[in-house]
C-alpha cells in the first residue's frame, strides 16, 4: 500500500522560512493535502493541490510538487509563534481514502 | 468544522468492556471516516463508510466495528476494549470538491 514520510520535527526562528517536506509511494495520487494540528485539536486542512500542477501559492503557503520524485513540500514564510503545530501530509490514494505520514512537528521561537 | 460532532470527548474505560463513539454530522455527506491517531504513526484509516448500511474496512481495522443506520450518525465499537486502543480517534466527512476530508475534534480513549 501507500507509504508517506515525513521528518519528525523542524525548529525555526520567527520570522524565517520554513520548509516543511514529505515523500510518498504512490504515483497514481490525484490529490495532496497539507493539514495542521494544534495541541488538543483535530486536524485543520490547511491547503492542497492537484497532481497535475507543480506549486500552489496561498498567502503564506506555497507547496510544490515533484512528482518524478514523489516529493511534496510546505513552505510557510515569514513564519509566526502561532504557526508552532504538528503538520500532517496526505495523499489521496484508489477509493479516495487518505494515506496520511506521520507529521512533523514545528516549533517557532520568538 | 464542516458539521462535525463527536462524542464522547474524552473517556477513561477498563480492558473488556465494550465501547461506543459516536459521530453526527450535519451537511449529509455521503462519505464518513474512523481514524485512530497515535504518536508516530500519523492518522489510520480504521473503517468508512459510503453511504446508510453501506460500510469498509480500513487499514487497522481490527477489534472495531462500525454501524450508520442514518446518513448523519456514524457509530465506532470496540466490543471488548484493550489497552492497545487507547488512542485519539477522529471521524471524518469527505467532500466531493476536491475529496477533501474534513475532521471532527475527536475523542481521546484511554483503556485501564
Amino acid at each position: 500500500g501507500e507509504d508517506v514520510e515525513q521528518s519528525l520535527f523542524l525548529s525555526v526562528r520567527e520570522g524565517d522560512s520554513s520548509v516543511i517536506n514529505c515523500t510518498y509511494t504512490d504515483s497514481s495520487s490525484t490529490y495532496l493535502y497539507w493539514y495542521k494540528q494544534e495541541p488538543g485539536a483535530g486536524l485543520q486542512l490547511l491547503t492542497y493541490i492537484f497532481s497535475n500542477m507543480d506549486m500552489k501559492q496561498d498567502q503564506r503557503l506555497t507547496v510544490l510538487l515533484n512528482k518524478k520524485d514523489k516529493h511534496l513540500s510546505l513552505r510557510i514564510a515569514d513564519t509566526q509563534t502561532g504557526d508552532s503545530a504538528i503538520y500532517f501530509c496526505a495523499v489521496n490514494n484508489a477509493g479516495n481514502m487518505l494515506t496520511f505520514g506521520g507529521g512533523t512537528r514545528l516549533m517557532v521561537k520568538p | 468544522d464542516a458539521g462535525i460532532t463527536q462524542s464522547p470527548r474524552h473517556k477513561v474505560t477498563e480492558t473488556g468492556t465494550p465501547v461506543t463513539l459516536r459521530c453526527h454530522q450535519t451537511e449529509n455527506h455521503r462519505y464518513m471516516y474512523w481514524y485512530r491517531q497515535d504518536p508516530g504513526h500519523g492518522l489510520r484509516l480504521i473503517h468508512y463508510s459510503y453511504g446508510v448500511k453501506d460500510t469498509d474496512k480500513g487499514e487497522v481495522s481490527d477489534g472495531y466495528s462500525v454501524s450508520r443506520s442514518k446518513t448523519e450518525d456514524f457509530l465506532l465499537t470496540l466490543e471488548s476494549a484493550t489497552s492497545s486502543q487507547t488512542s485519539v480517534y477522529f471521524c471524518a466527512i469527505r467532500l466531493a470538491v476536491r475529496d477533501t476530508q474534513y475532521f471532527g475534534p475527536g475523542t481521546r480513549l484511554t483503556v485501564l
